[in-house]
């Protein structure tokens, strides 16, 4: 049973740093491409970035392009995402997330229950 | 990567059918047969009910149905059931190795 578990969000200043961690488990971890989702509060889903199954490839929305990092670990079964110069409007529910295939991103297919990262002064 | 556009709302009796739609361009939906549909309740995380366009994964009642024409997806819920409320997101790759969502559907059961 694939399993999803994110950490490391919390309550930050404007312009400071933040990485979130997703530990994974019930799969071969090194066959997949991951996500990173999010979801602001009352609000819809928005795509962040995919790192392929080796960590070569990455790719990133727009919105985050030059501020937010993903990189993975397949030592440890973890890809983190590394977040700088945080705004308010990156305040959201941060999803980790699998993609069917090793490359993509193609479709997600299982998702963890997401940690709350708020940025505000 | 302009969101996909899906109606804020949709409902539906208990038993009935609805469709809820989610449209693009043929840079998205209509240029790839990577369309999928999330289902999500309150305060938990999405799940998948429908990936390339009409494929229900293992578990996802038949009465979850996919399809697409042009640039326009759309998921049916046939014979409307109570726990069918939820949000509902279609997804889809957009090229140039992005994946876009739509806005979200509320769906009620009447």
């Amino acid at each position: 049973q694939v399993h999803l578990v994110e950490s490391g969000g919390g309550v930050v200043q404007p312009g400071t740093s933040l990485r979130l961690s997703c530990v994974a488990s019930g799969f071969t971890f090194t066959n997949y491409a991951m996500h990173w989702v999010r979801q602001a509060p009352g609000r819809g889903l928005e795509w962040v970035a995919i790192i392929s199954d080796t960590g070569r490839n990455k790719f990133y929305a727009d919105s985050v392009k030059g501020s937010f990092t993903i990189s993975r670990d397949n030592s440890k079964n973890t890809v983190h995402l590394q977040m700088d110069s945080l705004t308010p409007e990156d305040t959201a529910l941060y999803y980790c997330a699998r993609d069917r295939y090793n490359s993509g991103p193609y479709y997600i297919d299982n998702w963890g229950q997401g940690t709350l990262l708020t940025v505000s002064s | 990567q302009s969101a996909l556009t899906q109606p804020p709302s949709a409902s539906g009796s208990s038993g009935q059918s609805v469709s809820i739609s989610c449209t693009g361009t043929s840079s998205d939906v209509g240029g790839y047969n990577s369309v999928s549909w999330y289902q999500q309740y309150p305060g938990e995380a999405p799940k998948l009910v429908i990936f390339e366009v009409n494929k229900r994964p293992s578990g996802v009642p038949d009465r979850f149905s996919g399809s697409k024409s042009g640039n326009m997806a759309s998921l049916t819920v046939s014979g409307l059931q109570p726990e069918d409320e939820a949000d509902y997101y279609c997804s889809s790759y957009a090229g140039s190795n992005n994946l876009v969502f739509g806005g979200g559907t509320k769906l009620t059961v009447l």
